[in-house]
């Protein structure tokens, strides 16, 4: 059984709009990660959080929002689509949130029209 | 920030051949270094990590090394196999926060020819 889980698996949007990005996880760790991976750039980190609280946030921009309505939910939700989105998103998952031992669930592939 | 960089891009080897592949930091205060595999359409698997009390770590096949004062490490793969094929990540983490991302270096495409 997937331990880490990403819905959907593809995702088609047109520009300008909106999605949610869905990562759970049943490894019964307490720190979450969202990662974009994209031709440009090959992993890319983008946010942390331990135990619900957002630690790190490396994206530019507020168009990218997490959510966590629980503790091994971590949500991204993604506004104002542009093309240069497309890439594939990572959400993964570590016991603590030391960085150490992070488990990468299978990715969202979005493609922004 | 930390920045990682990683050679070489592209490995080509024969079967039962090492193949090695090296990654630098930037910053001293980096204290965690994973490799993880990416095979085509599948996320990146954690293969191995090191952290820096240590210097050699083994494991199936697999040696990592660091070199704390050169900041720089590597991974070698011993007796290839056409299954080691994939690209290969190397990353560095050295917060000393919850939630410590990781910073990846650009990846190595590794191909063993039978």
């Amino acid at each position: 059984d997937p331990k880490i889980i990403q819905k959907p698996k593809y995702l088609v949007a047109v520009t300008g709009s909106e999605k949610i990005l869905i990562c759970e996880q049943y490894l019964g760790h307490n720190a979450m990660y969202w990662y974009r991976q994209s031709a440009k750039k090959p992993l890319e980190f983008m946010f942390s959080y331990s135990y619900q609280k957002l630690m790190d946030n490396q994206t530019a921009s507020s168009r990218f929002q997490p959510q966590s309505s629980k503790k091994n939910h971590l949500d991204l939700q993604i506004t104002a689509l542009k093309p240069d989105d497309s890439a594939t998103y990572f959400c993964a998952s570590s016991q603590d949130g030391w960085g150490a031992g992070q488990y990468f669930g299978p990715g969202t592939r979005l493609t922004v029209l | 920030g930390e920045q990682v960089e990683q050679l070489p891009s592209i490995l080509r080897v024969q079967e039962g051949s090492s193949a090695s592949i090296n990654c630098t930091y930037e910053n001293s205060a980096s204290n965690y270094f994973p490799w993880y595999k990416q095979e085509p359409g599948e996320n990146p698997k954690l293969i191995i990590d090191i952290r820096s009390n240590m210097e050699r770590k083994q494991t199936q096949g697999l040696i990592v090394l660091l070199d704390k004062k050169a900041k720089r490490f590597s991974l070698h793969i011993t007796d290839t196999q056409p299954g080691d094929s994939a690209m290969y990540f190397c990353a560095a983490s050295g917060d000393n926060n919850a939630g410590a991302k990781l910073t990846f270096g650009g990846g190595t495409r590794l191909t063993v020819r039978p």
